[in-house]
């Protein structure tokens, strides 16, 4: 199976400062059609994980552009550009290049 | 509105069996895979099983392999997940969520095996 590592695993952060997150995955996570399946997900407390990244770079429909998603081949970030208080929650990468589809172990965010 | 609900959690002993339903609105079912993903009490999401548009190919995670089993109603827009045998690990929130990428999830049925 594809272990996705990220770091940290917690983040504690101030109001209006950026925040970013790891994420590596222990194989390559290109496919054969030249895509990469890699996903980032926001699950508030309480909440089911939300989608807010896919294929990397792309924003889901309704996502702030302060969340920004990069990377290649098995090293990827996610960046938020300055945190707000409703961002607080724990971030999961995923990828779905390989199967079964793993995700990463969490991210805590949290206000200092 | 795009939305996912899942149903028939509860509380079962070891060995015992549960059926989970997820009723799906807002958008062709059978046009798209579906998932089921579980998440243990205070741990990260975890891939348990998928099947595609028509029901014809599904696949699972080696853990419950076996043991459940994936299907849908495409004419009730239902997806469920029959699960046999289950043991104290599979206590967790099931998740139903839409396509390879997980774009859409439901609010979860919490299961937990426990005597």
């Amino acid at each position: 199976d594809v272990v996705m590592t990220q770091s940290p695993l917690s983040l504690p952060v101030t109001l209006g400062q950026p925040a970013s997150i790891s994420c590596r995955s222990s194989q390559s996570l290109v496919y054969s059609d030249g895509n990469i399946y890699l996903n980032w997900f926001q699950q508030r407390p309480g909440q089911s994980p939300r989608r807010l990244i896919y294929k990397v770079s792309n924003r889901d429909s309704g996502v702030p552009d302060r969340f920004s998603g990069s990377g290649s081949g098995t090293d990827f970030t996610l960046k938020i550009s300055r945190v707000e208080a409703e961002d607080v929650g724990v971030y999961y990468c995923m990828q779905n290049t390989h199967w079964p589809r793993t995700f990463g172990q969490g991210t805590k965010v949290e206000i200092k | 509105e795009v939305q996912l609900v899942e149903s028939g959690g509860g509380l079962v002993q070891p060995g015992g069996t549960l059926r989970l339903s997820c009723a799906a609105s807002g958008f062709t079912f059978s046009s798209y895979w579906m998932n089921w993903v579980r998440q243990a009490p205070g741990k990260g999401p975890v891939w348990v099983s998928v099947i595609n548009g028509d029901g014809s190919t599904a696949s699972y995670a080696d853990s419950v392999k076996g043991r459940f089993t994936i299907s849908r109603d495409n004419a009730k827009n239902t997806l469920y997940l029959q699960m046999n045998s289950l043991r104290a690990e599979d206590t967790a929130v099931y998740y139903c969520a839409r396509d390879h990428a997980s774009d859409i999830w439901g609010q979860g049925t919490m299961v937990t095996v426990s005597s």
